[in-house]
This record gives structure tokens, C-alpha cells and sequence, in this order.
């Protein structure tokens, strides 16, 4: 089925660890945008794409990297994780910048 | 900066019955985009319903409708006849009007509505 794929569902890392999510989109999307949930705060923007080749800073960025060699992949990085980085991530992908958004599964990152 | 606040983190209503969630927003802008999202316990990102700004017009999608109040810059959602299937965490979120501003949304904090038989 098309829709917004994110790679891993569940991952627990000790605070240090780097890794790497992944998120693929078999729609043709544009622009793609990861997000943050954490309780009583809602989803928050961390990092987004307007296009391949580009990214940009959303609300709360810091401690994270993202890139987009591919125009269906979106990847969001953890160089050194930190137990404030424990939380469900949100992949989402959008056609043009009037649309709805696609929205992944989530990606739960737990660090101790 | 745009900002939107849910200010009820909890709400419960009795199946049946009708429910309402609340929403403010912060914008200088003069059209924009408002929206509501389902997150059912599957932590899925459901659209509920959209309102675009320049429409006066309340949007409505069967049992869901909103209440939009442009000048108070609130953005109801109100449920009617509610069913079980209709508990979830509940987010409203803004999108500003402008394609430079890259189509990103701006969410609230969430309301959990539970739902009792």
C-alpha cells in the first residue's frame, strides 16, 4: 500500500549511542517533515524537506541531523543520544504545501 | 510566532451524547489553514477535518463539525452522538497561508478524550 514507511518501530539506546531513522514515502511527496511527541507538549517540528537536496530547522532541531538524498527518503540522525531524546518521532510527507499530510506509524526511541 | 493551545487535556463524555474540544490559536496572518487530528491507542495520525480561513462557512464531516471564530481566533471541535470508537488524543493545528513557509503545521498540546458506555 502507498503511504509513509518508517524504519525502526522500536529501538532502545543507551544515551551516547548514535542511530539513525528512516523514512520512505511511495507517493511522490515533495516535502517531508519530522516530528517529535511527547506527553502534554503535542508534536512538535524538528527538522524538514522542501525537496530533495534540501532541509531546514523546524521548532526544537538541536541534537539532531537530518538528510535527503532521495526525494522518497527523509532520515533523521542522532549523533550522541540523550535520555531527553525519549520519544515517539513522527515521519510526514505532503505533496505541495496546501495538502494533507501523510503521516507514518511513529518510531518509539527510548535512551537510558 | 504562531502558537495554538488546547487548554483541556482531558475531556469525557458519555457515549451518545455530544462533546466539545477547544482550541485557540496565535497568528498575525489573515488566511491560514485549521485542522484537527484522531490519535487513536494505535498512535496512528487520523485527519478529522480541515477549515481554510477565508471561509466563513463551518467545515463539517459527519458526527464532526467545528465551530471557527476568526476574530477570537478559536477552532472548536464538537462531536456529536459520540461513540467508543471516538476515544483518542485529539490535536488541533494551524498552517500558515504561504508556500515559503513550507506547508509545516503547528500542533496543540492535545485533549484525550475518553468515552464512557
Amino acid at each position: 500500500n502507498a503511504g509513509v514507511t518508517q524504519t525502526p518501530k522500536f529501538r532502545v539506546l543507551k544515551t551516547g549511542q548514535s542511530m539513525t531513522l528512516l523514512c520512505a514515502q511511495d507517493m511522490n511527496h515533495e516535502y517531508m517533515y519530522w516530528y517529535r511527541q511527547d506527553p502534554g507538549m503535542g508534536l512538535r517540528l524538528i527538522h524538514y524537506s522542501v525537496g530533495e537536496g534540501t532541509t531546514a530547522k523546524g521548532e526544537v532541531p538541536d541534537g539532531y541531523n537530518v538528510s535527503r538524498l532521495k526525494k522518497q527518503n527523509f532520515l533523521l540522525g542522532l549523533e550522541s543520544a540523550a535520555p531527553s531524546q525519549t520519544s515517539v518521532y513522527f515521519c510526514a510527507s505532503l505533496q505541495d504545501p496546501y495538502g494533507v499530510l501523510t503521516f507514518g506509524a511513529g518510531s518509539r526511541l527510548t535512551v537510558l | 510566532a504562531q502558537t495554538v493551545t488546547q487548554s483541556q487535556p482531558e475531556m469525557s463524555v458519555q457515549e451518545a451524547e455530544t462533546v466539545t474540544l477547544s482550541c485557540t490559536y496565535d497568528t498575525s496572518e489573515s488566511d491560514y489553514y485549521l485542522f484537527w487530528y484522531k490519535q487513536p491507542p494505535s498512535r496512528q495520525m487520523i485527519l478529522v477535518i480541515r477549515q481554510e480561513a477565508y471561509k466563513q462557512q463551518n467545515a463539517t464531516e459527519n458526527r464532526f463539525s467545528v465551530n471557527f471564530q476568526k476574530a477570537a481566533k478559536s477552532f472548536s471541535l464538537k462531536i456529536s452522538d459520540s461513540q467508543l470508537g471516538d476515544a483518542a488524543m485529539y490535536f488541533c493545528a494551524y498552517r500558515g497561508p504561504r508556500a515559503n513557509q513550507g506547508g509545516k503545521l503547528i500542533f496543540g498540546q492535545g485533549t484525550e478524550l475518553s468515552v464512557k458506555p
